[in-house]
């Protein structure tokens, strides 16, 4: 399964509603995760079976989508947010994850 | 707490082999599974990989699996990746990663970077 995540990076502003898209290359179950990563760091597992948020991330980012279109919302952009974002599906072998979004500081 | 702790830095020369290791602790070893990831420089993350810490099964991404071979020492909780056959463009930070029970990478090691060049 092959994971298109859009926009490829994007510049926003603190406050700011920023949502990430990840399209898969075909139909699957909720078996999608993200995560950030910041430079020189590994990254950080955000948001599991496509919606369930993991203990300690902020409220303020979700995950939704079923089928082959999914979604990270981030509601309002904080400082520590600036990162890039990954979504990986673990419905079939080989896992695959998307190309990454950078959000960047406009 | 689960912690994953990586070897260190390698330079390899091309053709030659690298092996990764990654010990675990904080948690049973052998209730789930070890993947490994790779990133290149300025580059997305790459799943190479995934063995089971329980009985030593595996499932490579077709990419690797003429190259590679993940192992695991349960006395000392450590997982490795072996990668044959290096090229340049095998330069990367290797990561491990520790699934939850429902494969999900709740907790990663530091990474390791492995530079091939001649």
């Amino acid at each position: 399964i092959q994971l298109t995540q859009s926009p490829s990076s994007l510049s926003a502003s603190v406050g700011d509603r920023v949502t990430i898209t990840c399209r898969a290359s075909q139909g699957m179950s909720i078996y999608l995760a993200w995560y950030q990563q910041k430079p020189g760091k590994a990254p950080k597992l955000l948001i599991s079976a496509a919606s369930t948020l993991q203990s300690g991330v902020p409220s303020r980012f979700s995950g939704s989508g079923s089928g082959t279109e999914f979604t990270l919302t981030i509601s309002s952009l904080q400082p520590e947010d600036f990162a890039t974002y990954y979504c990986q599906q673990l419905n079939s072998y080989p896992l695959t994850f998307g190309g990454g979004t950078k959000v960047e500081i406009k | 707490q689960v912690q994953l702790v990586q070897s260190g830095a390698e330079v390899k020369k091309p053709g030659a082999s690298v092996k990764v290791s990654c010990r675990a602790s904080g948690y049973t070893f052998t209730r789930y599974g070890i993947s490994w990831v790779r990133q290149a420089p300025g580059q997305g993350l790459e799943w190479m990989g995934w063995i089971s810490a329980y009985n030593g099964n595996t499932n490579y991404a077709q990419k690797f699996q003429d190259r590679v071979t993940m192992t695991t020492d349960t006395s000392t909780s450590t997982a490795y990746m072996d990668l044959r056959s290096l090229r340049s463009d095998d330069t990367a930070v290797y990561y491990c990663a520790a699934e939850d029970s429902a494969g999900y990478y709740y907790d990663w090691g530091q990474g390791t970077l492995v530079t091939v060049s001649s």
